[in-house]
């Protein structure tokens, strides 16, 4: 069975651009949460979604966005980019929202 | 809403049997624990979840105690492999909600 796949695994933006990260569920799991994973604050919750349905988010400011679509294919946007937006972002699926599976995640450095 | 501390490192031989603690104040009754493991550059695995007492599965076992202020994560005769990142995670019941615990870095030693 194949995992939880996010595209691009690396990513390299400047200030003030935006960016559009993917992530795709295993096959058969209809949630999809993201995390942002920083040296200093560790592991953040971005934002849980299910069946297309943003059900909750993290304390992360509006220009973190998210969607879902009726596949279970997950996309994050940041925009108007910040260094301190540099970090490991991660997507993680599950079936009903308890045993989450994580992807590699995508590694976004901002300069 | 739940708070989550773990010690930042341990070191142990291979062999032994390793505890990690995570401390979890004001967590509801039907919130869940898991526990993830972290290699560098990668995403966390799946170890182990529970709600309450004790859980085992094939590679770690999870306590639980009654009061759910802290849970245990145990890991028998570790390995040289077992050095990585272990993460608790507090599931918020009901809300969709997600909180890790500040990570503990086992070094495991020959």
């Amino acid at each position: 069975k194949a995992g939880v796949t996010q595209t691009p695994r690396y990513l390299i933006k400047t200030r003030g651009q935006q960016v559009t990260l993917s992530c795709s569920p295993i096959s058969g799991h209809r949630s999809v949460s993201w995390y942002q994973q920083t040296p200093g604050q560790g592991l953040q919750f971005l934002f849980e979604y299910f069946s297309e349905t943003q059900r909750n988010k993290g304390n992360f400011p509006g220009r973190f966005s998210g969607r879902q679509f009726s596949n279970s294919r997950s996309e994050m946007n940041v925009s108007t980019l910040e260094l301190g937006d540099s970090a490991l972002y991660l997507c993680a699926s599950s079936r009903d929202s308890y045993e989450q599976y994580f992807g590699p995640g995508t590694r976004l450095t901002v300069t | 809403l739940a708070k989550t501390t773990q010690p930042i490192s341990m070191d142990s031989y291979e062999g032994q049997e390793v505890n990690i603690t995570c401390s979890h104040n004001n967590i509801a009754t039907n919130d869940y624990i898991t526990w993830y493991q972290q290699f560098p550059s990668q995403g966390p695995r799946f170890i182990i979840q529970g709600y309450k007492t004790k859980v085992t599965n094939e590679v770690a076992s999870l306590f639980i105690p009654a009061d759910r202020k802290s849970s245990t994560l145990s890991l028998p005769r570790v390995s040289l492999s077992d050095t990585a990142v272990y993460y608790c995670l507090v599931g918020v019941s009901g809300t969709y909600k997600y909180i890790f615990g500040t990570g503990t870095r086992l070094k495991v030693l020959a």
